[in-house]
């Protein structure tokens, strides 16, 4: 299995709304990442699990909380999100720390928050 | 932190012409730089990569050629076909507080005119 696997492909939420993003690859890759993209702009970074380790982008907000139940395995739990969060989130999985490797992305979930 | 411009943001050929994407970067640790292909409503996907030790590399139509003294890279694909038509982003990897990562440039949307 060469690919990484997101659900829900879409996802509509109010702003009171607790929701979850899932994240599979079972590549045996030791660094997991979720990104967003923003419309015709780059993926930005916001968490990487790399040997079990979490490192956060001090930028993203608390309202963004990722978890890690194991290696093949990365959640993304949404809580009283703001409409600006609406973006494509998308997971990606490398062999080693993404400095100098190939990342493997998802498809991704489109996220609206109305 | 590590900053990767790129040029031009959007660029259109006709088809069977090459195309030239031209990234810079401030850090001069970079040593890993890859090239991802995003065509509407898909995952990032790398076409090509090269590493700080080598000068060029290439792939059927697909080419990298890196200049570490001047801090930039370029891609150049020949003979283009209307399925090269995407956004095309350029990377180039760096460390942070975060470990290793790597940030993008913003993007050049390729139009391959038949």
């Amino acid at each position: 299995d060469t690919e990484v696997t997101q659900t829900p492909k879409h996802l509509v939420m109010g702003m009171t709304n607790k929701k979850s993003l899932k994240c599979e690859q079972h590549m045996g890759h030791r660094a997991m990442y979720w990104y967003k993209q923003k419309a015709k702009k780059p993926p930005e970074l916001m968490f990487v699990y790399s040997y079990e380790k979490l490192s956060i982008n001090e930028s993203v907000p608390s309202r963004f909380s990722p978890e890690c139940p194991n290696s093949s395995l990365l959640n993304l739990h949404l809580h009283a999100l703001q409409p600006e969060d609406s973006a494509l989130y998308l997971c990606a999985s490398s062999q080693e720390p993404q400095g100098e490797d190939e990342q493997f992305f998802g498809p991704g979930t489109r996220l609206t928050v109305l | 932190g590590e900053n990767v411009e790129q040029h031009p943001s959007t660029l259109s050929v006709q088809e069977g012409d090459s195309a030239v994407i031209k990234c810079t970067y401030s850090d001069s640790a970079s040593n890993y730089f890859p090239w991802y292909k995003q065509e509407l409503g898909k995952r990032p996907q790398l076409i090509i990569d090269i590493r700080s030790n080598v000068g060029e590399k290439k792939d059927q139509r697909i080419a990298v050629t890196l200049n570490k003294t001047a801090k930039h890279f370029s891609l150049h694909i020949t003979e283009t076909q209307p399925e090269d038509s995407a956004v095309y982003f350029c990377a180039a990897s760096f460390s942070d507080n975060y470990g290793q990562n790597f940030v993008f440039g913003p993007g050049t949307r390729l139009s391959v005119l038949p």
